[in-house]
């Protein structure tokens, strides 16, 4: 089984729905990420939670939400979904041990917003 | 925040040709990986690689830490090597390079 899961892996929506995408990991570890990647780019920070108790804003978290219900439970939510929020979107974790600079990454949510 | 730049932007290859990638970074970090984004859109891990040497199959990884920047070296390349490819540093956060698109042609 995959270590880092995210569901739905695809979603269609229309422009003004709530969207939640989810994450779950089981790799023990205590840092999780959301990142977002548009087409022909790279992978921009929405928000990142070092524990369960932390939350931060990442570069582009405008229209989004998080919720970390657990250690190893990281959601990413889009409140009112707008059409250039259509992206793929990648959950990722790493550990704040020995080696800390290295990540792992989810297969990925493909959302269009229409 | 560090910038991550990379290079080339985009490579295209024969196959059975070798390759360099490069990641140069603007302040010293004790920490890098790189990625293969395939071609149906998965991120891979290939090295985790603070520094020195590495070697996974026939893909290998030089990190020069002093001096800001590494390398991956893809030798005798095949069709499968084709995606993107990202480097990435810690440092409070992580931050990613643009990525070389690489692609091999039978």
């Amino acid at each position: 089984d995959a270590d880092v899961t995210q569901t739905p892996r695809n979603r269609i929506t229309k422009t003004g729905k709530r969207i939640m995408l989810e994450c779950s990991q089981t790799k023990g570890h205590d840092r999780m990420y959301w990142y977002r990647q548009d087409p022909g780019l790279g992978l921009r920070l929405i928000y990142y939670s070092f524990d369960v108790k932390d939350i931060n804003k990442g570069e582009i978290s405008d229209g989004y939400s998080v919720s970390r219900q657990a250690q190893a439970k990281f959601s990413l939510s889009l409140e009112s979904a707008i059409p250039n929020q259509t992206a793929l979107y990648f959950c990722a974790t790493s550990d704040s041990g020995l080696r800390i600079g290295e990540q792992f990454f989810g297969p990925g949510t493909r959302l269009t917003v229409l | 925040g560090i910038q991550v730049e990379q290079s080339p932007p985009d490579l295209i290859l024969q196959e059975g040709a070798n390759s360099t990638l490069r990641c140069n970074f603007s302040d010293s970090v004790n920490n890098l990986q790189w990625f293969h984004q395939n071609p149906w859109g998965q991120l891979i891990n290939l090295f985790y690689i603070p520094s020195g040497t590495k070697q996974n199959g026939r893909l290998s990884a030089t990190t020069v830490a002093t001096e800001r920047y590494s390398l991956l070296y893809i030798s005798s390349s095949q069709t499968t090597d084709s995606g993107v490819y990202f480097c990435a540093v810690l440092e409070g956060q992580f931050y990613f390079g643009t990525g070389t698109s690489l692609t091999v042609i039978p």
